[in-house]
């Protein structure tokens, strides 16, 4: 059965700073990963999705990298900004079960 | 025009009465989803629904029963509330079971049991 651990639990920067969100999940058989930020009462935001067979994807500040080989993903930040303070989700979609899988999520704060 | 729409957004209800959610999308997306996400934030799969067939049903209670009268649409109802059933509960949905371009969500329900 997947699982999926974000580390840090949590995060607090100052503005401008470059960060990483790490994700690990345990079955590596899946057909892609994708990146959502979830603000404090709303839905889910989707914003990077990896096929398994990319190795990263781009848009804007943000920067997704996946080794589905040893079941890792980063999503990396550049010049980080307060608007960017909300929760990270991970969630690999198995081959097997074929429904997202979510991990505990990063909650990112971003001073200014 | 709202992707992925869920009615209501919040629902408060007494114990043992029995509730909806209503969920719609217009992506033209062939299956759809219901998570749960809990107190403690974490997001779980309840159901998933392929051309208004049932594929994934997680050990949910009874009480829960997913409806799809077309592809478009996947409703919740619930039967006999109980406290431990609130919750915020998310309809998504994607194109295919492969869902190459992803997951779109909804804003979600947040349903109050008291």
């Amino acid at each position: 059965k997947q699982e999926v651990t974000q580390i840090p639990a949590a995060l607090s920067v100052p503005e401008g700073e470059n960060l990483v969100l790490n994700c690990s999940f345990t079955d590596s058989a899946i057909y892609n990963l994708q990146w959502f930020r979830q603000d404090p009462g709303k839905g889910l935001t989707s914003l990077l999705l990896i096929q398994s067979s990319q190795r990263e994807q781009t848009s804007g500040r943000l920067n997704a990298s996946l080794d589905k080989s040893s079941g890792r993903s980063t999503l990396y930040i550049a010049a980080s900004q307060p608007g960017d303070s909300a929760t990270y989700l991970c969630a690999p979609l198995n081959q097997a079960g074929t429904a997202l899988i979510f991990g505990k999520g990063t909650t990112l704060s971003v001073s200014s | 025009d709202t992707a992925v729409s869920q009615t209501p957004k919040y629902l408060v209800t007494q114990m043992g009465n029995d509730k909806s959610i209503k969920c719609e999308q217009n992506l033209g997306h062939d299956t759809m989803y219901w998570y749960k996400q809990d107190s403690k934030k974490f997001l779980k799969i309840m159901f998933s629904y392929n051309n208004k067939e049932l594929i994934i049903n997680e050990t949910v209670p009874n009480r829960f029963s997913p409806k799809s009268p077309d592809k478009a649409h996947l409703n919740l109802h619930i039967n006999s509330l109980e406290l431990g059933d609130s919750a915020v509960y998310f309809c998504a949905s994607s194109q295919g079971m492969t869902s190459n371009y992803g997951y779109t969500f909804g804003s979600g329900t947040r349903l109050t049991v008291v």
